[in-house]
């Protein structure tokens, strides 16, 4: 199984603020990479696809980066509504794997 | 607008077999992968396995072959049965589609279901 790790664990910021999440495979997985948001009693939601590909009806201000073994979802400027747990996720192959999960909350 | 819905029982009883429904609506189940995803109540995201419209599956293998999928065309609907569940088998049970490897872009509202005696 491809082992997927996240960093940092949570982080808090403040609304406007740039927001970097870090996401990292046990092998190479092209770009075969997605990012997810998920707020409490929510499904996740498919935020970037393909590690760069911004899912259709998502805000520009989310942005993905990334190939291989290490990838980057970036949030340029937080909004209150931004505040969730995110998640990256491979598909290059099964079993499809997800990391542990990044918590954004207020400062 | 295709929409996903997942149904099943609530509460299942250890060492029982725990069965979900998803049904698809809005459009045609294919040319997607359907998956069934657990989140156990503050943890991560458990991928299960996968079905499509064949009926090739995919399975995790941590499930040690308690899983099985199937699927219903006519009806737009896939179905995941798990064995012998225990109580580290309560989640919510989400059911996604994926198409062409570029990530779960359709998810089921979760159907929550305990594992209790």
């Amino acid at each position: 199984d491809i082992q997927m790790t996240q960093s940092p664990s949570s982080l808090s910021a403040s609304v406007g603020d740039r927001v970097t999440i870090t996401c990292r495979a046990s092998q190479s997985i092209s770009n075969y990479l997605h990012w997810y948001q998920q707020k409490p009693g929510k499904a996740p939601k498919l935020l970037i696809y393909a590690a760069s590909s911004l899912q259709s009806g998502v805000p520009s201000r989310f942005s993905g980066s990334g190939s291989g073994t290490d990838f980057t979802l970036t949030i340029s400027s937080l909004q209150p509504e931004d505040f969730a747990t995110y998640y990256c996720q491979q598909s290059y192959s099964t079993p499809r794997t997800f990391g542990p999960g990044t918590k954004v909350d207020i400062k | 607008q295709v929409q996903v819905q997942e149904s099943g029982p609530g509460l299942v009883k250890p060492s029982e077999t725990l069965s979900l429904t998803c049904t698809v609506s809005g459009g045609s189940i294919s040319y997607y992968y359907w998956s069934w995803i657990r989140q156990p109540a503050g943890k991560g995201l458990e991928w299960l396995g996968r079905i499509y419209t064949s009926g090739g599956t995919n399975y995790n293998p941590s499930l040690k072959s308690r899983v099985t999928m199937s699927v219903d065309t006519s009806k737009n609907q896939f179905s995941v049965s798990l064995t012998s569940v225990t109580a580290a088998d309560t989640a919510m049970y989400y059911c996604a589609g994926e198409k062409q490897q570029m990530g779960f872009d359709y998810w089921g509202q979760g159907a929550l279901v305990t594992v209790s005696s």
